[in-house]
């Protein structure tokens, strides 16, 4: 079993539309959980921690469930700057800073 | 969050030779990974660089495949060793942040082996 999966995508949406979609962690001693974005060809840039009561950043809100250890990210009033794809990241139980990274959920916001 | 960058950005690169890759920071961190995107795949740990003594690989990658040096705590070298088409890949530098686990990217380099 992958440490981290997340459904590939393409999530399809038109510009003002609410967009969301899960990861499932394998560990459940994972300690710290983050969604990184990642535009074609560059490098992932952090988009948000993730915590355990949850926590929004404007339009983003993340929601941490440890007891089916899954973790969601919703975008709501997407924008077409939105489209990229979205990593999810596991820290690993072993508290050496590494972290383990899903394939990419790949989100396309069409005008 | 730190500045990272790296050389080269790109190259292409022929079989049986070696590139080098450097990873600069603008601040001193104490944590640096190298990792390895192949096309169309997530991130692939490779190693971490510690500084001053050897780095500490991933299950499938090994010192003389991947050569790190880590001479401080601004800089990283990775060295791809020997090269063949299936070392095409996009390579990255990473830190970790002050305190807890978030990780920065530098740009990456793409490498492209012939």
């Amino acid at each position: 079993r992958k440490e981290v999966e997340q459904d590939p995508g393409p999530f399809n949406v038109p510009e003002g539309a609410t967009v969301a979609f899960n990861c499932t962690y394998s560990n459940s001693a994972s300690q710290s959980f983050f969604w990184y974005r990642q535009d074609c060809r560059k490098e992932p840039k952090l988009l948000m921690s993730v915590y355990s009561s949850g926590n929004e950043d404007g339009r983003f809100t993340a929601q941490l469930n440890r007891a089916s250890q899954y973790i969601s990210l919703l975008i709501r009033d997407s924008k077409l700057s939105d489209s990229a794809t979205y990593l999810c990241v596991v820290s690993r139980p072993t508290n050496d800073y590494k972290l383990s990274f899903g394939a990419g959920t790949t989100v396309t916001v069409r005008a | 969050s730190a500045v990272i960058s790296q050389k080269p950005s790109r190259d292409i690169c022929q079989r049986g030779t070696s590139l080098t890759i450097q990873c600069q920071v603008d601040s001193q961190v104490t944590m640096m990974f190298w990792y390895r995107q192949q096309p169309g795949q997530s991130l692939t740990l490779i190693a971490t660089a510690n500084q001053g003594s050897e780095a500490t690989y991933e299950s499938g990658f090994v010192i003389d495949k991947f050569p790190i040096s880590r001479p401080n705590l601004t800089f990283s070298t990775l060295t791809v060793s020997n090269m063949s088409p299936e070392d095409s890949s996009i390579y990255l530098c990473s830190v970790v942040g002050t305190g807890n686990y978030e990780q920065y990217f530098g740009p990456g380099t793409r490498l492209t082996v012939t």
